[in-house]
């Protein structure tokens, strides 16, 4: 597979529990970026990492959540005590430095928490 | 940071017509505008970008055109056909590595 893979592809949580999703980027792509996206808007940037370091975080990017790609290849998102407030899709997406160029978008996990 | 503006919200044109999107944006240093369709239930996917560089892109029935001084840039379908159907987003590439998306556009082709 030469795409962006993210698991699960749908979560269902109680409110304040932990959940944590998986994305593993194009395997020749060093950048990876997380974008969270609500019913009816655009993605909305939440952080991205160029190879294992995280270069930028957004301001949406609560205490509770962390992210993590440790060994610049997977990535792995966290939301802590989650919110209903943190109901949506979260997509991945990589990139190469290399060229400016758009992102490839994996197919998201989209959470529900009730 | 950057502020992309898109409109409208939503769209209906007869198949065969012509539908236009329009996206406004903040920071001048932007140099990268791609523009994604997303299918209901699916994955944004990048269908044309331009550059700063350049003023108008085009590909098959599929054109941007940008014009940096009024920092604004278009999308373009020509002959729309139901599979057209979609949600359509812009985004620009800031200062920083991260896009800025619009609100999107919700475009309805009826046959």
């Amino acid at each position: 597979d030469t795409g962006v893979s993210q698991d699960p592809r749908h979560k269902i949580t109680k409110r304040g529990q932990n959940v944590t999703f998986r994305c593993d980027p194009i395997s020749e792509h060093n950048r990876l970026y997380w974008y969270r996206q609500t019913l009816g808007q655009g993605p909305e940037f939440l952080t991205y990492f160029q190879n294992e370091a995280q270069l930028e975080k957004s301001r949406l990017l609560s205490d509770r959540f962390s992210a993590e790609r440790p060994k610049g290849s997977f990535s792995t998102l966290e939301i802590q005590r989650t919110e209903q407030g943190d109901s949506a899709m979260y997509l991945c997406a990589s990139s190469s430095e290399r060229r400016l160029a758009g992102y490839t978008f994996g197919s998201g996990t989209r959470l529900t928490v009730v | 940071g950057e502020n992309v503006e898109q409109h409208p919200s939503t769209l209906s044109v007869q198949e065969g017509d012509s539908a236009v999107i329009k996206c406004t944006y903040s920071d001048s240093a932007s140099n990268y505008f791609p523009w994604y369709k997303q299918e209901l239930g699916k994955r944004p996917q990048l269908i044309i970008d331009i550059r700063s560089n350049v003023g108008e892109k085009k590909d098959q029935r599929i054109a941007v055109t940008l014009n940096k001084t009024a920092k604004h840039f278009s999308l373009h379908i020509t002959e729309t056909q139901p599979e057209d159907s979609a949600v359509y987003f812009c985004a620009a590439r800031g200062r920083g590595d991260q896009f800025y998306f619009g609100t999107g556009t919700s475009l309805t082709v009826i046959p």
